[in-house]
């Protein structure tokens, strides 16, 4: 079972709709990350916090909005979204944004299953 | 800039035979990591194993094996004996400390690996 959990695992949502995405880590990890799988394409880093505190967003459109309340809790907020936009969310938590260490699993990340998004 | 390279889009092998999934990277700077992550059809990414630049011994986990080559910018995996249950999407990764960041991950497009019962 994975330490991250996302919801929903499927979406589908209407250009104009607004919905989120939800991840929950379950580690102890201080950061977390939303990164975007589409098809074809490297995986690619939206967004990182650290501590609650945005510290990366990685040229991502407005209408992709992030929340982090807590350090266990991320949320992806979506509003007029478009089709190009449909595509395999992952959330991913580690114990902290520094380099990993040699000598334990520092701070490696850890990915949830994906929420599976389809704009129509 | 940072780039990983996996050449082989998809890969087909009978149950029990080896495959080696190559990757290559680029990136300008001395000190960097690198990772491989298995993406089973449910969609999670699966960390397999993270090496440091500095270290250039390989290494070996049960069916798994990594061959990290300086001189090439490889960083090759190879399941020995391969079993149905490897079957999956792999993906190699990169980080760069000193230029994006020790986590930023920057992927490479994957190899489907399908192992034939």
């Amino acid at each position: 079972e994975t330490g991250v959990t996302q919801t929903p695992r499927h979406l589908v949502m209407g250009m104009t709709n607004k919905k989120s995405l939800k991840c929950e880590q379950h580690l102890g990890h201080n950061a977390m990350y939303w990164y975007k799988q589409s098809a074809k394409k490297p995986l690619e880093l939206m967004f990182v916090y650290n501590f609650k505190e945005q510290t990366e967003n990685n040229s991502v459109p407005s209408r992709f909005s992030p929340e982090c309340p807590n350090s266990s809790h991320l949320f992806l907020h979506l509003h007029t979204l478009q089709p190009e936009d449909s595509a395999l969310y992952l959330c991913a938590s580690s114990r902290g944004t520094g380099a990993p260490s040699t000598l334990n699993s520092g701070n490696t990340i850890y990915f949830g299953e994906g929420s599976w998004l389809t704009v129509v | 800039a940072q780039k990983v390279t996996q050449a082989q889009t998809e890969i087909s092998v009978v149950e029990k035979e080896d495959v080696t999934l190559d990757c290559v990277y680029e990136t300008r700077d001395t000190t960097y990591y690198l990772f491989w992550y298995k993406q089973p059809p449910s969609g999670e990414l699966v960390f397999l194993i993270r090496r440091n630049s500095f270290d250039e011994q390989n290494e070996i986990s049960g069916r798994y094996s990594w061959n990290f080559q300086k001189s090439t910018s490889s960083f090759n995996f190879t399941i020995t004996a391969s079993q149905v249950v490897d079957s999956a999407v792999y993906f190699c990764a990169l980080s760069d400390p000193d230029q994006t960041g020790a986590n930023n991950l920057f992927f490479g497009t994957g190899t489907r690996l399908t192992v034939i019962p």
